[in-house]
């Protein structure tokens, strides 16, 4: 079973420029996660889909972020215009719901990350 | 706000020594994750504790949670090269949301 995949790995943009990031969950996962780290600081939420749905963008740091789930599969992260602030590693996460998976907790499958630079 | 704090952040270790990394957390959850993360790699889950007193063991390394302290360990025993790596512990907040700790860079020396 492929886990979960992120698009592009690694992406060098210029400050004002538009960037759009891609996460292909684990098939069959209702539930999608985008966090991100930023250098020497702690992993931090972004948003969570449930299907297509936001069920909670609390972590969305300001409206040059946009986060889409069409049809309830993969999702794009779409930054515009970039800020240098921006720049560090975002990851992507999913997980099945939990009367689907038979367990009591939700274990969130973690992709590789996309490493964005802005200059 | 739930808040978690992870020590130390850098430790060198030698083959063959035993060291735990802390993470304490600032307010009740019933969810406690360690993940490890090679580098250029996926977070890879190691252990879910979910109650008082858990403890859950993996070769080498062992979890163990205090909900009443707010404290959770990752014991490592006899390190070898091959534990090198980033550890990270996150709680579950509510909903869904993991909050992480900041990380230990673990890095065993032959």
């Amino acid at each position: 079973e492929a886990g979960v995949t992120q698009f592009p790995s690694h992406s060098v943009i210029e400050k004002g420029q538009t960037v759009t990031l891609r996460c292909d969950p684990i098939s069959g996962h209702d539930n999608l996660y985008w966090y991100r780290r930023v250098m020497g600081k702690e992993i931090k939420f972004l948003l969570h889909f449930v299907k297509e749905s936001k069920q909670d963008e609390s972590g969305m740091p300001n409206n040059r972020f946009l986060a889409e789930r069409t049809g309830g599969t993969y999702s794009t992260l779409k930054v515009q215009p970039a800020e240098l602030e921006d720049s560090g590693v975002y990851f992507c996460a999913s997980s099945l719901h939990p009367k689907k998976s038979g367990v009591s907790y939700n274990e969130q499958f973690f992709g590789p990350g996309t490493r964005l630079t802005v200059l | 706000e739930l808040k978690v704090e992870q020590n130390p952040l850098f430790l060198s270790m030698q083959e063959g020594k035993n060291y735990t990394i802390y993470c304490n957390y600032s307010t009740t959850s019933d969810r406690l994750y360690w993940y490890r993360q090679d580098p250029g790699k996926s977070l890879e889950s190691l252990f879910v504790l979910l109650s008082n007193g858990a403890v859950k063991q993996e070769g080498r390394l062992m979890a163990s949670l205090d909900t009443k302290a707010r404290l959770s360990t990752l014991h490592i025993t006899a390190a070898v090269h091959d534990l090198s790596a980033t550890y990270f512990c996150a709680v579950l907040e509510y909903g869904n949301k993991l909050v992480f700790g900041a990380g230990t860079i673990l890095r065993v020396k032959s």
